[in-house]
């Protein structure tokens, strides 16, 4: 089945302990992205991918790091989790900026 | 400042009548467009898009209409269904800036049976 997976789907952590989260996807899809969704505000990209080591800012990239060294993973990081940064997370993936995006379940995240 | 708008937080329709979403764009090198739906504690999921060298494209139930010199798009769900209750976006990208994609607000759809 296509999909694309995150992990964990819930976490509660504490200010200033680094995270990871997860994302894969079985698709081979050239692309991806990370978002966060906030009440009111939609759907804002914080890093997207368009192939193995290459990535970019997206419209609120700061606080958050990412890496691609595999075509199918794509693993959001916060050094130093902040509470302005409880939020849901999503990972979508596509085969490029003409192509719809597949999106995962998300991530809720709250830093106390 | 933000480029793509969904000025409507909420609609609500009776079943079988017409949904109607609106967005608006303010930067005229989006050349695509897309709509996903989603529904709580899921991610979301592609409806229907459209190139900015049309102004329509259908699929079943769903029409997407793009006006570009009112730099505006719309989608139309006839008839509309109680399953179609669902929060919809709409979001925009442009080839010269490969990967970036920008979404709406969102609009919370309700359908009343």
């Amino acid at each position: 089945e296509a999909q694309v997976t995150q992990n964990p789907r819930y976490l509660i952590t504490v200010t200033g302990k680094k995270l990871t989260v997860t994302c894969s996807q079985n698709m081979n899809h050239e692309y991806m992205s990370w978002y966060r969704q906030d009440p009111g505000l939609g759907l804002r990209q914080i890093y997207y991918s368009m192939n193995v080591e290459v990535t970019d800012k997206g419209d609120v990239p700061e606080g958050y790091k990412v890496s691609r060294k595999e075509k199918r993973n794509f693993p959001l990081i916060l050094e130093s989790p902040s509470p302005n940064q409880t939020s849901l997370y999503f990972c979508a993936s596509s085969w490029g900026s003409y192509n719809e995006q597949f999106f995962g379940p998300g991530t809720r995240l709250t830093v106390l | 400042d933000q480029q793509v708008k969904q000025n409507s937080p909420s609609l609500s329709v009776q079943e079988g009548r017409i949904s109607i979403l609106n967005c608006d764009y303010t930067n005229s090198m989006f050349d695509y467009f897309l709509w996903y739906k989603k529904y709580p504690a899921e991610g979301p999921t592609f409806l229907i898009s459209i190139s900015s060298i049309k102004d329509k494209n259908e699929d079943g139930r769903f029409t997407v209409f793009l006006n570009k010199s009112a730099k505006h798009l719309s989608l139309h769900i006839v008839p509309s269904q109680p399953g179609d209750s669902a929060v919809y976006f709409c979001a925009a990208n442009h080839n010269t800036n490969a990967g970036k994609s920008t979404f709406g607000d969102g609009t919370t759809l309700t359908v009343k049976p």
